[in-house]
């Protein structure tokens, strides 16, 4: 049964500030890897998709890495800003199937 | 382009009670995906609808059911409302892999 870890769970920073969120997921054997953004009470928005044969994807601030033999991804975000303080949340599909198993989060404020 | 939508936004029901959610899938997405959200939890997935047809069910009760309609918008009905029902459920639609999220359901059962 697959399992996703999210750590830390929660992350307090200072803007300005690089940061790493951390994925880890039981079974290699995953068709591609999704991150998310969650805003309080809200619904989930798309960031990245690392597709298994990828190493890594980006977009503007945002990186993504997976290294499907270790069972990992991190999320790195550039230069931080208040504006990115919400949970992320990363998901692995397996096999094409598009059902995802999420990790429970990271929370991550950003302080001005 | 419209994206996911999904209503009501919130919804009060009592234990025992039957409810209905629905979904409108982006355009052209023929595949729609129901994932149930606790509080301070990952969602977890509880079924999926590919052209009007179930496929693959999450680790829920039968009294979780659910509908896909010519136009790809689905319905989820949860029958005998339980107090764990409580909690955000949101619906995904898609046409490859990528999956695109609405802004959910916020269902409250007392």
């Amino acid at each position: 049964k697959q399992e996703v870890t999210q750590i830390p769970a929660a992350l307090s920073v200072p803007e300005g500030e690089n940061l790493v969120l951390n994925c880890s997921f039981t079974d290699s054997a995953i068709y591609n890897l999704q991150w998310f953004r969650q805003d309080p009470g809200k619904g989930l928005t798309s960031l990245l998709l690392i597709q298994s044969s990828q190493r890594e994807q980006t977009s503007g601030r945002l990186n993504a890495s997976l290294d499907k033999s270790s069972g990992r991804s991190t999320l790195y975000i550039a230069a931080s800003q208040p504006g990115d303080s919400a949970t992320y949340l990363c998901a692995v599909e397996k096999g094409g199937s598009e059902k995802l198993v999420f990790g429970k989060g990271t929370k991550l404020t950003v302080n001005p | 382009e419209t994206g996911v939508t999904q209503s009501p936004t919130h919804l009060i029901k009592t234990r025992g009670q039957q409810v209905t959610l629905r979904c409108s899938s982006q355009s052209g997405h023929n595949t729609v995906s129901w994932y149930q959200q606790a509080l301070g939890q990952g969602p977890q997935f509880i079924f999926q609808y590919y052209r009007e047809e179930e496929n693959g069910r999450g680790n829920f009760p039968p009294r979780f059911s659910g509908l896909q309609f010519p136009n790809y918008s689905s319905e989820l009905n949860v029958n005998a409302l339980e107090l764990d029902d409580s909690a955000l459920y949101l619906c995904a639609s898609s046409l490859t892999n990528e999956q695109f999220f609405g802004p959910g359901t916020r269902l409250t059962v007392l």
